[in-house]
């Protein structure tokens, strides 16, 4: 059964700094790779997905996935105060119906 | 953008009754989802749901719950007889494709409070 961790639990970030998210997962087969956002209130959002090995940017967001150290990390440059919410990294394996969500962080920018 | 619209917001039962979540997905997608989350944390995975059949679900969607979708109506999620640990938020999302390739859009949620 995937495991798909997140850390850390909550992070806390000037405006204008760097956050930076993990995700480890536990299942090799493990092909596609998505990052959530939750405001509080609402259903998660899409913020992108990364299906290859190494940098994937858009915008201000940048995903790192590196497979064969089971890892996948979001990186938020120029944090703004309306990136405050609660980040999870999604898992899904080839031919598997399920999109697996990790442990979340809460992001809070401080303005 | 693409909305899924999740009736009613909150519900409030009591133990053993029948509970009906109604989700109306994004008008073209295929791929249905359930998720649950608790205190704000973490989103289980339910089951998924594509061409009128349950296509796989998880340890969570106990034998008490149901799920269906007659003729392009609601996709529902039923609970009978509801139970205290089935309180949390429901999320219904949809997708026009499957997960490896299509993001998933999600309600706002139901809160279900079981009494």
């Amino acid at each position: 059964q995937q495991k798909v961790q997140q850390s850390p639990e909550s992070l806390i970030v000037p405006e204008g700094g760097m956050a930076s998210l993990n995700c480890t997962f536990s299942d090799r087969n493990s092909q596609y790779f998505w990052w959530y956002r939750q405001h509080s209130g609402e259903g998660p959002k899409a913020l992108m997905s990364i299906f290859s090995n190494g940098d994937k940017k858009e915008g201000r967001f940048t995903a790192h996935l590196n497979k064969a150290s089971l890892h996948v990390s979001l990186h938020i440059k120029d944090s703004q105060p309306s990136d405050s919410a609660l980040y999870f990294c999604a898992v899904s394996g080839s031919g598997s119906w399920q999109l697996i969500f990790g442990s979340g962080t809460q992001l809070t920018v401080m303005p | 953008g693409p909305k899924v619209l999740q009736i009613p917001s909150h519900q409030i039962i009591d133990m053993g009754q029948m509970v009906t979540l109604n989700c109306d997905p994004v008008s073209n997608h295929l791929y249905f989802y359930w998720y649950k989350q608790i205190l704000g944390q973490q989103m289980e995975f339910l089951v998924n749901f594509y061409n009128g059949k349950v296509m796989e679900k998880s340890k969570l969607f106990k034998d008490q719950f149901s799920v269906e979708r007659p003729d392009g109506s609601y996709f529902t999620l039923k609970i009978q007889p509801t139970a205290l640990e089935d309180s949390a938020v429901y999320f219904c999302a949809s997708s026009s494709g499957t997960v490896s390739n299509e993001r998933l859009f999600f309600g706002h949620g139901t809160k279900l409070s079981v009494l």
